[in-house]
């Protein structure tokens, strides 16, 4: 199976503030990497796919890039809603797997 | 808009097997461009892929090895809904469990509400 990680695990950090997570995984994955938004008691949101299309009603201040093994997810700005975990996925390869996510916390 | 709405216990007992449905609205089960995914998360485990069923002409199922003795996923088409059977639970399948539509390009863009099921006597 292909292992995702990533760094950080959490993080403090205030509105307006600019937040950059990163994923790596322990093989090639080309693009085929997802990101995912989850508050407290709800699923997963889809955000961007395929490493850097945002999905439809998503802020601009989301961007993803990378390619091969290693992605980044940048929020610009950081607003009170985006305050919640964050997590990558590959559809690489089944099974598909996650990563173990990043807490974004207000400092 | 597609929904999924999940239902089923939220507590087991050990040795005994977890069943919990997802129904489908806005979409079929018997879709030829989406299969439909089970995936849990705990503290311990994360977000874990369990398992999907898909129709491609004919039905098919895929299931994480770490699961795949005891797991079972089924589609109703009658009620347009599936389901997931997990034989002989122990308390580390204590988890919320997720039902997810999967696209054609594998992403998991609709989700069940997500239900707790606790494994204890």
């Amino acid at each position: 199976d292909i292992q995702m990680t990533q760094s950080p695990s959490s993080l403090s950090t205030s509105v307006g503030d600019r937040v950059t997570i990163t994923c790596r995984a322990s093989q090639s994955i080309n693009s085929y990497l997802n990101w995912y938004q989850q508050k407290p008691g709800k699923a997963p949101k889809l955000l961007i796919s395929a490493a850097s299309s945002l999905q439809s009603g998503v802020p601009s201040r989301f961007t993803g890039s990378g390619s091969g093994t290693d992605f980044t997810l940048t929020i610009n700005s950081l607003q009170p809603e985006d305050f919640a975990s964050y997590y990558c996925q590959q559809n690489y390869i089944s099974p598909w797997t996650f990563g173990q996510g990043t807490k974004v916390e207000i400092k | 808009q597609v929904q999924l709405q999940q239902s089923g216990p939220g507590l087991v007992k050990p040795s005994q097997t977890l069943s919990l449905t997802c129904a489908i609205s806005g979409d079929s089960v018997s879709s030829n461009s989406v299969a439909w995914n089970w995936i849990r998360q705990s503290p311990s485990r994360g977000l874990e892929w369990l398992g999907r069923t898909y129709y491609r002409s004919k039905w098919y199922n895929d299931y994480a090895v770490s699961v795949k003795s005891r797991i079972t996923i089924n589609p109703d088409t009658s009620k347009n809904q599936f389901s997931l059977q997990l034989k002989s639970v122990t308390p580390e399948d204590t988890a919320v469990y997720y039902c997810a539509r999967e696209s054609l390009t594998a992403l998991f863009d609709y989700w069940g509400q997500g239900t707790l099921v606790t494994v204890s006597s």
